[in-house]
């Protein structure tokens, strides 16, 4: 069966650190890969989205890649800040789905100072 | 102005009872989405709509109905609540083939 897996376990690092997030997946061709951040009691917010046929994405102080052959994407959040902690989702969406995506569990991320 | 607009935000109700969640959206995307977080289980796709005379279910459709009732608004039915409807529903809308999704704040429903 399809799964997507994201680590359960929070990351607490310190401030001005890289964190560095995964995303798994087996059983699936994704066409795109999408990630969302999410605020406790709040909805997830679009991050960045990659295309299978790029390796790499960079938005600010984002980077993500995609290995469609490891079938995983890292999320890289570099200088990292307290407002950063918050859970992290990734989304995978086939080719031809339209923007149906099937998400992940997410990670939470902690900035300590 | 948020592009997703979600009501109501919270609600508790009684096994047994009718419950409407609505969803609005100011930015005209055709497609609008259903979305159920639970705990441990992230978001699973209850109902999406790519237009306002296409309805499709998602992975866990059961005892959840919607209705759009025109471009900028999605409804989410749960005929008969019961306990293990209790989570956070959230909406959300999108346009195109590869866009991101906007997510609405979530209506967070109890069911006793």
């Amino acid at each position: 069966s399809q799964k997507i897996e994201q680590n359960s376990e929070a990351l607490n690092i310190q401030e001005g650190k890289t964190a560095t997030l995964t995303c798994n997946y087996t059983n699936y061709s994704p066409a795109y890969l999408q990630w969302y951040r999410q605020d406790p009691g709040r909805g997830p917010v679009f991050l960045l989205l990659i295309r299978e046929n790029e390796k790499e994405k960079r938005k600010e102080r984002l980077k993500v890649t995609f290995d469609t052959t490891l079938k995983q994407s890292l999320f890289h959040i570099t200088a990292s800040q307290p407002a950063d902690s918050a859970t992290y989702l990734c989304a995978l969406q086939r080719a031809g789905g339209g923007n149906k995506l099937t998400f992940g569990t997410g990670t939470q991320l902690k900035v300590e100072l | 102005d948020a592009d997703v607009t979600q009501t109501p935000r919270n609600r508790i109700t009684k096994t047994g009872k009718r419950i409407m969640l609505e969803c609005s959206q100011t930015k005209g995307h055709d497609r609008m989405y259903w979305y159920r977080q639970d705990p441990g289980l992230g978001l699973q796709l209850i109902y999406y709509s790519f237009d306002v005379k296409d309805i499709n279910k998602g992975e866990i459709s059961d005892g959840y109905s919607v209705s759009r009732q025109a471009q900028a608004k999605f409804s989410l039915s749960l005929e008969s609540a019961i306990p293990n409807q209790t989570a956070l529903y959230f909406c959300a809308a999108g346009t195109g083939v590869t866009g991101e999704l906007f997510f609405g704040e979530g209506s967070r429903l109890t069911v006793l």
